[in-house]
């Protein structure tokens, strides 16, 4: 399968503060790269669709000012959660669609965020 | 509104048995199905996929079947391994390609 690589896996850092999380596709061109948030023992919840050279797509109730998404070319995809407050803690996870991927998603690793 | 539903948040088999995973759907517009297996603090690896216009795929000890009529599918794994013990998502899709997922049931498998 397609492989996907995301980046820091883990990171900790102090309240107040910005982080960014990187997600590439290793060796697929991805139009499409997907954002995606899991609480502990929950589903996973999609934060934020975006396409190659063009603004993301946030769902309800996901702020765009504070998860900053850049898309900037066809393998890499930047999550930057601004501002950071405990409540922000979370496992964080990419995923990426290439052409005629006929809806499936490579998922990155995740990464887990601590804020302190 | 929880659109795909996997109502039993666990299972345990029996090493060599035959597991089965189920999961409803509400949204009549799904047109595509997926299977997902994940590990903690790791992302799902993608299983196995079904387009709306099939009721069987199969792939090696992977084979998942839908029922439209019923909006439910199933993912049956045989023999189930030990290696199988993770928890498997179920998700569905329409047209914007956008994944919705199930919550999730934590497959152990009993050597």
């Amino acid at each position: 399968g397609a492989v996907v690589s995301q980046h820091p896996s883990w990171v900790i850092c102090k309240s107040g503060t910005s982080v960014k999380i990187e997600c590439r596709s290793l060796d697929f061109q991805a139009t499409t790269m997907f954002w995606y948030r899991q609480f502990p023992k929950q589903s996973l919840m999609l934060m934020a669709t975006s396409n190659e050279g063009s603004k993301a797509t946030y769902e309800q109730g996901v702020e765009k000012d504070k998860f900053l998404i850049n898309h900037a070319s066809l393998t890499l995809s930047t999550l930057t959660v601004t501002s950071a407050h405990p409540e922000d803690s979370s496992f964080y996870i990419c995923s990426a669609r290439g052409e005629g991927a006929k809806n499936i998603q490579y998922f990155g690793a995740g990464t887990r965020l601590s804020v302190l | 509104d929880q659109q795909v539903k996997q109502n039993s948040p666990s299972l345990s088999v029996q090493e060599g048995r035959i597991s089965i995973l189920n999961c409803d759907y509400t949204n009549s517009m799904f047109d595509y199905f997926l299977w997902y297996k994940k590990y903690p603090a790791e992302g799902p690896t993608f299983l196995i996929s079904i387009s709306s216009i099939k009721d069987k795929n199969e792939d090696g000890r992977f084979t998942v079947f839908l029922n439209k009529s019923a909006k439910h599918l199933s993912l049956h794994i045989v023999p189930s391994q030990p290696g199988d013990s993770a928890v498997y998502f179920c998700a569905a899709s329409a047209s914007t390609g956008k994944l919705i997922f199930g919550q999730g049931t934590t497959l152990q498998v009993k050597p």
